[in-house]
């Protein structure tokens, strides 16, 4: 299993362009989610899933689109970027707990993209 | 918003000292997770202790959780140069957010030969 594959790895953007980060995992995933890392500030969560067809807001959702037509694919649109979404940004998959077991599952993350603007 | 506080920030130690991390959380949670991340790479799941659970090991790894408190410690013991990394905790969101998780700014360990 090659579990969660982010494409690309770096990425310099010019402020107005627009582009898609892809994500991909191959366990099966019910759960996915993108966050954003900066300095000082750990990881925010932008968008989630928790299946096929349904996605909602995070903490930080402005800016960014999501779409998950699969399981297995996840992709986060930058819809005009701007500076301040210089950052790096990983992708997570998470299994569904067994029916009646309250816990939030082990996330499993990418290896990251790291977005520079200018 | 952050949900977990780790405290300190950075820890400076040497190899085979124990490392001592802290983690403070405002409401309550399914569970607690923590997390390492080696410099730049992806996080990388260490234990999960769930709300009811007072203390859990995991190799040289010692976590414990004080829902009164709401507070956790991650305990690595003898460490090694190995384990410079960053490590955060996260909690989930007990009954919102579709358990989502919630991580907080992480502190930064570096373990000198």
């Amino acid at each position: 299993n090659a579990g969660v594959t982010q494409t690309p790895k770096f990425q310099v953007l010019k402020t107005g362009q627009s582009m898609t980060l892809q994500c991909a995992q191959d366990m099966n995933h019910e759960y996915m989610s993108w966050y954003r890392q900066d300095p000082g500030m750990g990881l925010r969560l932008i968008h989630y899933s928790v299946g096929a067809g349904i996605t909602d807001q995070g903490e930080v959702p402005n800016g960014y689109n999501v779409s998950r037509s699969t399981t297995e694919d996840f992709p986060l649109r930058l819809l005009s970027a701007a500076p301040s979404q210089t950052s790096v940004y990983f992708c997570a998959s998470r299994y569904e707990a067994p029916y009646g077991i309250a816990i939030t599952t082990e996330a499993f993350f990418g290896q990251g993209t790291r977005l520079t603007v200018v | 918003s952050q949900q977990g506080e780790e405290d300190p920030q950075a820890l400076s130690i040497q190899e085979g000292e124990n490392a001592t991390m802290n983690c403070s959380y405002k409401t309550s949670i399914n569970n607690l997770q923590w997390y390492r991340q080696n410099s730049g790479r992806g996080l990388v799941h260490l234990i999960l202790i769930r709300s009811n659970e007072r203390e859990k090991h995991s190799g040289r790894l010692r976590v414990t959780l004080d829902t009164s408190k709401k507070s956790s410690s991650l305990l690595i013991t003898a460490s090694r140069a190995a384990d410079t990394a960053s490590y955060f905790c996260a909690t989930d969101t007990d009954g919102g957010s579709q358990g989502n998780l919630i991580f907080g700014k992480g502190t930064k360990l570096s373990v000198k030969p």
